[in-house]
């Protein structure tokens, strides 16, 4: 969990309702990844931003997927409107410039009902 | 489309053996990989990183990357039963272009 703060660690919410994800890499970075793992799909990347910049985001699942980086220190996922399907573990994780190795946050369990 | 394979386990060894876990990568442009060990729960953690052909050595870990083949292996000596974690291959080009993660292998060591 080296360095990342995700919030909150567990989210119940029922199919319809919006959900807000929340990352705040607290150690120095240049890139920032959003993550969804599932039993069947494994580890996917959803998008990821260089320098609060979004650089692909082909990994989003559709337009009910939203993501943002207003900082260094900050970047939300957000579902609207949540279905059961979205049910995942979502982790942030960081990188720097000078090295590809990603340090991960400790993950967001949603569940939708 | 870029693939890492990995058999999904469970890999069972006794405490005290070698575990060995493969990978295969299908992205022949592929420059860096990783094995990151994740418990039950918890957010995948790095243990190993490997660049060039050969082996890499740390601790009871040793990485073992055959391009040629497309091919990584990672090997833990005298395993533990700490050790019992899914294992997540992950491979990558250069310049912080986003990881390729194979689904895990599942490691159960038994005392």
């Amino acid at each position: 969990d080296a360095g990342v703060i995700q919030s909150p660690r567990h989210e119940v919410t029922e199919m319809g309702q919006e959900v807000t994800l929340r990352c705040k890499p607290i150690s120095g970075h240049d890139y920032l990844f959003w993550y969804r793992q599932t039993m069947m799909r494994g580890l996917e990347l959803l998008i990821y931003f260089n320098n609060n910049v979004p650089i692909d985001d082909s990994g989003m699942p559709e337009d009910r997927f939203s993501a943002k980086m207003p900082n260094a220190s900050f970047s939300t996922l957000k579902i609207q409107p949540s279905e059961p399907r979205d049910s995942a573990v979502y982790f942030c994780a960081i990188a720097t410039g000078s090295t590809d190795t990603q340090y991960f946050g400790p993950g967001t369990r949603l569940t939708v009902l | 489309q870029k693939e890492v394979e990995q058999n999904s386990g469970p890999l069972s060894v006794p405490e005290g053996a070698i575990a060995s876990l493969n990978c295969t990568y299908s992205d022949r442009g592929s420059q860096s990989f990783f094995w990151y060990r994740q418990y039950s729960g918890k957010s995948p953690e790095l243990i190993m990183s490997i660049y060039s052909n050969g082996d890499k050595e740390d601790g009871r870990f040793t990485a073992q990357l055959n391009k040629a083949s497309q091919y990584v292996s990672l090997l833990i000596r005298d395993s533990q039963p700490s050790d019992s974690a899914t294992y997540l291959c992950a491979v990558g080009r250069s310049g912080n272009t986003p990881l390729v993660f194979g689904k895990g292998t599942r490691l159960s060591v038994i005392a």
